[in-house]
């Protein structure tokens, strides 16, 4: 299964809404993660299932879709949110990664 | 409060077999749906998913590495171990090991460097 994120780059100021699509070459349901990567660090988990916050994680950040078509949410960009992100598949082996989107803060 | 760290060498020569050892603590390997994979990522690249090992010794491999991947755990020492043969400078990458299920990967390594060169 393919997982194509778009956009790859974007540069959006403190405050903006920003939304991240990662689209599945066939259907995956729900099983669907979202991760977190600062340069330099360890991917975070953000949100697992498509839509469910991991504990711990802003509220600022939300996840919706279903099938083959998921976004990613933040609802208003922070510095700290300046990071890639990565949408994963659980539904079948390999569990494959999105290519990444990194997020610039202007 | 669980962790993971993975050690092993930081330069192999072309050819040789890698091997990476992740060690972890807060959970046990031998309990009912608990899995460890490891994720590997090229120097400015995306990752890219390798394997995991489930607590029943099911194993998953990525299809493109599996003739090459091997991953094994050692329960009573909270290891999860995984070997790569033929190195080549392509699999120059850091590599990350990850505990998780049909969740997602919750937990992760600090990952270690790995380059490839002779």
């Amino acid at each position: 299964i393919q997982l194509t994120q778009s956009p790859s780059f974007l540069s959006a100021s403190v405050g903006d809404r920003v939304t991240i699509t990662c689209r599945a070459s066939q259907g995956i349901s729900t099983y669907l993660a979202w991760y977190q990567q600062q340069p330099g660090k360890a991917p975070r988990l953000l949100i697992y299932a498509a839509s469910s916050l991991q504990n711990g994680v802003s509220s600022r950040f939300s996840g919706s879709g279903s099938a083959t078509e998921f976004t990613l949410t933040i609802s208003s960009l922070q510095p700290e949110d300046s990071a890639t992100y990565y949408c994963q598949q659980l539904k079948s082996f390999p569990l494959t990664f999105g290519g990444g989107t990194k997020v610039e803060i202007k | 409060q669980i962790t993971l760290k993975e050690s092993g060498p930081t330069l192999v020569k072309p050819t040789q077999t890698l091997t990476l050892t992740c060690s972890f603590s807060g959970f046990s390997l031998s309990t009912t749906g608990a899995a460890v994979g490891w994720i590997r990522q090229p120097p400015g690249e995306a990752l890219e998913w390798l394997a995991l090992i489930y607590w029943d010794d099911d194993k998953r491999y990525s299809p493109s590495l599996k003739t090459r991947l091997t991953i094994t755990k050692d329960t009573s020492k909270n290891q999860v171990v995984l070997t790569l043969t033929n190195m080549d400078p392509v699999d120059t990458a850091t590599y990350f090991c990850a505990h998780g299920g049909v969740s997602g990967l919750d937990n992760w390594g600090q990952g270690t460097l790995v380059t490839v060169s002779s």
